[in-house]
């Protein structure tokens, strides 16, 4: 049951690059979108999110496109720092005007910024 | 910032053995959650609980589990008789109120059947 995909199990970017991680989902009663990151031996940490009303998110660093159309959204980092070496994880939420739905989660994107 | 904590950080048990994992939500949390990953599989759903009852669970959450919140601040999972295959990690979450999409983890309890 793969609702929400990331086909991209690794990706390597030079530190002071962006950094875009990808993220496609099947159903389409999913309407928020959020983006953790995770380190070995720590829970997934909240990273940024976004409703299905809007196409992009902004926070520092981090920026969130949603594409409704093609079921996909993606996170950018730019510029890249060593800290933001990590699992980021793509989640969705099908709970209509309330929050408090499950979350299902993707397989994972391990990131690597080299220095 | 408050921060969701859980205990114990690994806890290894017999297969048939039944074991307690604790939780300790952000204290002003209505919804809380528990959700498993399987070494090298994707974080899975397992039950959601607000005002004492649970919510929502998933096909996983069988029999052998429950979930209690016994007191204001902690939330358990039971496991009631172990078997090799729960041997994950296990996270709990939990969110501010029924407005809110953006769910808050601790850091896990590494669970080992042998």
């Amino acid at each position: 049951d793969q609702q929400v995909k990331q086909n991209s199990p690794s990706l390597s970017v030079q530190e002071g690059r962006i950094s875009i991680l990808n993220c496609d989902y099947t159903n389409s009663m999913f309407d928020y979108f959020l983006w953790y990151k995770k380190y070995p031996a720590e829970g997934p940490t909240f990273l940024i999110s976004i409703s299905s009303i809007k196409d992009k998110n902004e926070d520092g660093r981090f920026t969130v496109f949603l594409n409704k159309s093609a079921k996909h959204l993606s996170l950018h980092i730019v510029p890249s720092q060593p800290g933001d070496s990590a699992v980021y994880f793509c989640a969705a939420s099908a709970g209509g005007y309330f929050g408090n739905e499950k979350l299902t989660f993707g397989t994972g994107t391990r990131l690597t910024i080299i220095p | 910032e408050p921060e969701v904590t859980q205990t114990p950080s690994h806890q290894v048990t017999q297969m048939g053995q039944e074991v307690i994992l604790r939780c300790v939500p952000i204290s002003n949390h209505l919804y809380f959650y528990w959700y498993r990953q399987i070494l090298g599989q994707k974080v899975e759903f397992l039950v959601s609980f607000y005002n004492n009852e649970i919510s929502e669970k998933s096909e996983i959450f069988d029999d052998q589990f429950s979930v209690e919140r016994p007191d204001g601040s902690n939330f358990t999972l039971k496991i009631r008789s172990t078997k090799l295959e729960d041997s994950a990690m296990y996270f709990c979450a939990s969110s501010r109120d029924r407005t809110s999409y953006e769910q808050y983890f601790g850091p896990g309890t590494r669970l080992t059947v042998t």
